[in-house]
């Protein structure tokens, strides 16, 4: 078990550019988690996946972000048309929610850090 | 409005010395609670959490904390801190009734460690 893999571990952009990143999730946790820390704030929730499935959506997700699992496994979050305001430390979190009972935590991994020039 | 409150955003203290830090939730009901510990520049690590039962949790590197129902909270202390507890402390809930598993976070507290 090598935990949650985020890849890049940074990234810098400019404005107007499409990134995507890369979340490998504990392989067998079925809920994959994105969350997004701006500088001096706590992780802010964006977006969940149980298995395959999108089942919630942050209202910080505008329509410039999009979020797939398509298997099950791993998990990509696209910004695209990036902005300024995007740059943040996005947050990947996996667990195994529901499996071992409803008494149980999010393992993160090191996060993605994007800056938007 | 529903929420996680630190209190305190930073926090100096002397190596050695003992650490509390706050953290207030408001709840109609008892979330479950945790504490997570982040350095600079990586991913969030947890030292502990609360479901229900023994009110006092104990964690990893040497914290604890206590589960206070009638003040809404759930503090982190450490008797005695090391200079590699300087860190990013954050209090996160699930909140209570939630099926979702997603966490709400409160604003951290940066913690300093004086040698």
């Amino acid at each position: 078990d090598t935990g949650v893999s985020q890849d890049p571990r940074h990234k810098i952009t400019k404005r107007g550019q499409n990134v995507t990143f890369r979340c490998d999730p504990i392989s067998e946790h079925n809920r994959l988690y994105w969350y997004r820390q701006t500088l001096g704030q706590g992780p802010e929730f964006l977006t969940y996946f149980q298995n395959e499935a999108q089942l919630e959506k942050s209202r910080l997700l505008s329509d410039r972000f999009s979020a797939e699992r398509p298997k099950g496994s791993f998990s990509t979050l696209e910004i695209q048309r990036t902005e300024q305001g995007d740059s943040a430390m996005y947050l990947c979190a996996s667990s195994p929610w529901g499996r071992q009972g409803m008494n149980t935590e999010a393992f993160f991994g090191q996060g993605t850090r994007l800056t938007v020039v | 409005a529903q929420s996680v409150t630190q209190p305190d955003i930073h926090i100096t203290v002397s190596e050695g010395a003992s650490l509390e830090l706050r953290c207030n939730y408001s709840y109609g009901a008892t979330p479950y609670l945790f504490w997570y510990v982040q350095s600079p520049g990586q991913g969030l690590q947890l030292l502990l959490k609360y479901f229900s039962g023994d009110t006092l949790v104990q964690g990893i590197k040497g914290f604890e904390a206590e589960f206070k129902r009638s003040q809404s909270s759930f503090n982190l202390r450490k008797p005695s801190v090391h200079w590699s507890d300087a860190a990013e402390y954050f209090c996160a809930v699930v909140p209570p009734g939630s099926n979702t598993g997603k966490l709400i976070f409160g604003q951290g507290t940066t913690l300093q460690v004086k040698p």
